[in-house]
């Protein structure tokens, strides 16, 4: 079964914290994106990534940063965490052209 | 620059009610469009997609979306809601099925 998993199901951190969300695929495919989920807002694109080493922003890149060392690997990196980043962080991948395969999503509490 | 709006946040139907879930697209170029579902606790699925072949689409557990391009929607459907159908819908269209845009998201409640 094609699995997309997300390091932690939730997460607590303090404000200006350094911190990474991982997302790992198991199924080869060269596509992988970030996106936060937020009630009344819907689905935003962060960041994506057609390719390892790299990357493309989204419709809201501010703050965050990714790294895709490995193609399996995808890392969402908030630099230095505010207030407003306390979300549902949700990670997908998929091949070229073909649909989206999602975590169960991290939700991230910024103290 | 391409949107979607889901019209109502929140929609309730009964158990066996007809399902509608409304979508309306913006997009310069012919587009993509999808409806995935979110069950509680878990990462979103899809339901189905149109890619500019029949413009009714059939997806998965009985739900079907129709393309309108005159009315510039693209609604979901079920004839009979089941209490598993409970969950958030949401709406996306791309301009090449990889970068989605996502709509806000649309919350069904079946009732028994």
């Amino acid at each position: 079964d094609v699995k997309v998993t997300q390091s932690s199901r939730y997460l607590v951190k303090r404000t200006g914290e350094k911190v990474f969300l991982e997302c790992v695929q198991d199924m080869d495919h060269e596509n992988m994106f970030w996106y936060r989920q937020d009630p009344g807002l819907g689905l935003r694109l962060i960041y994506f990534s057609y390719d390892v080493k790299m990357k493309e922003k989204g419709d809201i890149p501010e703050g965050y940063s990714v790294s895709r060392e490995k193609k399996e690997r995808f890392s969402l990196i908030l630099e230095s965490a505010s207030t407003n980043q306390t979300s549902m962080y949700l990670c997908a991948s998929s091949r070229a052209n073909e649909k989206l395969f999602f975590g169960s999503g991290t939700q991230l509490s910024v103290l | 620059a391409q949107s979607v709006t889901q019209l109502g946040s929140h929609v309730s139907v009964s158990e066996g009610a007809l399902v509608l879930l409304r979508c309306n697209y913006s997009s310069s170029v012919p587009p993509y469009l999808f409806w995935y579902v979110q069950y509680p606790n878990q990462g979103l699925q899809l339901l189905l997609k149109y890619t500019s072949a029949a413009t009714l689409v059939k997806g998965i557990n009985g739900f079907e979306a129709e393309f309108k391009k005159s009315e510039t929607s693209f609604h979901l459907t079920k004839p009979s809601a089941h209490m598993s159908d409970a969950a958030e819908y949401f709406c996306a269209v791309s301009v090449n099925t990889d970068k989605l845009i996502f709509g806000t998201g649309t919350r069904l409640q079946v009732f028994p």
